[in-house]
């Protein structure tokens, strides 16, 4: 059992490049969540999927768009990458059901040069 | 600004002992609470919850007590045990949509 699948694991960028954070989940979750974590500050969200077909900004929107791309998959895209989105990237997903946990996966360290 | 504060970045307890890790925060519109743990190269993962309506849940070793009007709530581990080094976070929600995380407590308990 996957549960919640992020890829890459690692990425080094230059400052003005593009990337998409890939993230699958395999319970049948309805609610997909991409967050940010930083050294002291938490984990803060970025933006979330409520249900397959829509999409909302979070905390720190700004930067980054993102795709629910059907029920599975929830990526997000940095279209021009600067040293300040360097962090670790977290997609997490749940049923959507109030007072739900969420599921995490393995996260990806970002470097941006 | 953040509404969820883990004031003590670390913590370190003996093997046996008592570990409590403690989170304040300043929304009263938040109505339920979770802590998550997570270990070096994973992803958090859900630890132990409690709801706005009750002022503690237990399960095993874990217990959670939330005073509303402090605005505190507060995790105990008994006994700890090596394996219980991680870093802790704690969470409050208002929706799923709107989870807050605390800045983390890295626990340490020695053999």
């Amino acid at each position: 059992n996957a549960g919640v699948t992020q890829t890459p694991k690692f990425q080094v960028l230059k400052t003005g490049q593009s990337m998409t954070l890939q993230c699958a989940q395999d319970m049948n979750h309805n609610s997909m969540y991409w967050y940010r974590q930083d050294p002291g500050m938490g984990l803060r969200l970025i933006y979330y999927s409520a249900s397959e077909g829509t999409t909302d900004k979070g905390e720190v929107p700004n930067g980054y768009n993102v795709s629910r791309l059907n029920k599975r998959e929830f990526s997000l895209r940095l279209e021009s990458a600067a040293p300040s989105q360097t962090s670790v990237y977290f997609c997490a997903s749940s049923e959507g059901r109030l007072n739900e946990k969420l599921f995490f996966g393995s996260g990806t360290q970002l470097s941006v040069l | 600004d953040q509404q969820v504060k883990q004031n003590s970045p670390s913590l370190s307890v003996q093997e046996g002992r008592i570990s409590i890790l403690n989170c304040d925060y300043t929304n009263s519109m938040f109505d339920y609470f979770l802590w998550y743990k997570k270990y070096p190269a994973e992803g958090p993962t859900f630890l132990i919850s409690i709801s706005s309506i009750k002022d503690k849940n237990e399960d095993g070793r874990f217990t959670v007590f939330l005073n509303k009007s402090a605005k505190h709530l507060s995790l105990h581990i008994v006994p700890s045990q090596p394996g219980d080094s991680a870093v802790y976070f704690c969470a409050a929600a208002v929706d799923n949509n709107d989870m807050r995380f605390g800045a983390g407590t890295r626990l340490t308990v020695k053999p």
